[in-house]
């Protein structure tokens, strides 16, 4: 089993939509939790970083995240064509090294 | 406010030639790693460092050479260039084990 699982997509979604991207993780001991959002022959880029349990909020982005069920969720309020990119959840800590999921890829459609 | 940089962008070797993926930081973190991403794979950890002087091997090391002389650099070596070692490949560094991690844009290597 991997330490972080991430369904792989493709995502397509119109314009506006609410977009749901998900992730579950089985080392309880991370504690740290990430979002990445990868553009087509672009580096990774840091989009959401959130401590423990709980959720954050940075504009049209929340993340949340649900130790108990060892859950992260990353939603997209308002969805737009430039968010169309590759997005990787990534947990660690606790002693751990940095877990990333495979990624998910999202469109997003005019 | 450059980051991690990492050069060159991309390269083509031919089977059995070496060359160095040079990478460099300016935000004086401990860790640095370097990852390979394959299509449909996500990210591999080829090698990873704590600090000056401190390497350690990731999940797919063979074929891949480290070293870390200063706190900025981690080059990455590839002494026999083999077809199985064409991929992206993506420097980055954290403050701590485990913590969000910045990367830089990648080297796109093709072994022909």
């Amino acid at each position: 089993q991997k330490e972080v699982e991430q369904d792989p997509g493709p995502l397509s979604v119109p314009e506006g939509a609410i977009v749901s991207l998900n992730c579950t993780y089985s080392n309880s001991a991370f504690q740290y939790f990430m979002w990445y959002r990868q553009y087509s022959r672009k580096g990774p880029e840091l989009l959401m970083y959130t401590y423990s349990s709980g959720n954050k909020e940075d504009g049209r982005f929340t993340a949340q995240v649900d130790k108990s069920s060892k859950y992260i969720s990353l939603f997209i309020r308002d969805s737009q064509p430039s968010d169309s990119a590759t997005y990787l959840c990534a947990s660690g800590g606790g002693g751990n090294k940095l877990t990333f999921g495979t990624g998910t890829q999202l469109k997003v459609e005019l | 406010n450059a980051g991690v940089t990492q050069t060159p962008k991309f390269r083509i070797l031919k089977i059995g030639q070496s060359m160095t993926l040079q990478c460099t930081q300016d935000m004086n973190h401990n860790y640095m790693y370097w990852y390979r991403q394959d299509p449909g794979m996500g990210l591999k950890l080829i090698y990873y460092s704590v600090g000056a002087g401190i390497t350690d091997k990731g999940e797919v090391p063979n074929g891949y050479n480290v070293s870390r002389s200063t706190t900025e650099d981690f080059p990455l070596r590839l002494e026999l260039a083999a077809p199985s070692q064409t991929s992206v490949y993506f420097c980055a560094s954290s403050q701590d084990r485990g913590t969000e991690a910045f990367f830089g844009q990648g080297t796109r290597l093709t072994v022909v």
